[in-house]
């Protein structure tokens, strides 16, 4: 069966500390999205790569965040420094094409909470 | 004006009825509609996708697609207290590159 996976599940950190998230996309699929979900926003893509290449992160806060693909089977997101406003649900997805879309799974999610 | 909108309910709806949940979006180009399923506490769910006018059909689901109204719906025949969950919808921008999701519709269904 296969699945996205996600570390850590759960993260507590104090403002200014750099967290780092992790994502294995499914084995085969070569496209990784970043989401962010909170109670006000919804779920907010922050970021996505192609061939670990990155397509777009318009939605991502480019001072203190960064989303890399270090190799295939690898997708990680940091941030630095956190703020609390920062707390958040964080899903990793991975795509497959089907014709010109991508059919997303997600992973369990990173929930993080900065104090 | 948001991409893609849903009301956010609760929708309430008795066990054994039919839950219609729905959905607009405002890019015409729009190519590609999914319907994502989330339990609380959990990550989102694909239950179907459709990509062409007219209706699809998947056991309880059925997922409706009128582009020229740029509305999206999802049926769940015969519900039961197990679709309790919010139904976000997914369209796709121009370009076809990623979804745009909406807040979502909470189901609740009562025994």
């Amino acid at each position: 069966d296969a699945r996205v996976t996600q570390t850590p599940r759960h993260k507590v950190t104090e403002m200014g500390q750099e967290v780092t998230m992790r994502c294995q996309p499914i084995l085969g699929h070569n496209t990784v999205f970043w989401y962010r979900q909170t109670m006000m926003q919804g779920l907010e893509l922050l970021a996505y790569f192609r061939n670990r290449a990155p397509l777009d992160d318009s939605g991502m806060p480019k001072d203190r965040f960064s989303a890399e693909m270090p190799d295939a089977t690898l997708a990680t997101l940091k941030i630095q420094p956190s703020e609390p406003r920062d707390s958040a649900v964080y899903f990793c997805a991975s795509g497959s094409r089907d014709g010109s879309t991508d059919t997303q799974y997600f992973g369990p999610g990173t929930r993080l909470t900065v104090l | 004006q948001k991409e893609v909108e849903q009301n956010s309910g609760p929708l309430s709806v008795p066990e054994g009825a039919i839950a219609s949940l729905n959905c607009t979006y405002s890019d015409r180009g729009s190519q590609s509609f999914f319907w994502y399923r989330q339990y609380s506490g959990k990550s989102p769910e694909l239950i179907m996708s459709i990509y062409s006018n007219g209706d699809k059909e998947d056991g309880r689901f059925t997922a409706q697609l009128n582009k020229a109204s740029q509305y999206v719906s999802l049926l769940i025949r015969d519900s039961q207290p197990s679709d309790s969950a919010t139904y976000l919808c997914a369209v796709t921008g121009t370009g076809f590159q990623k979804l745009v999701f909406g807040t979502g519709t909470r189901l609740l269904v009562s025994p």
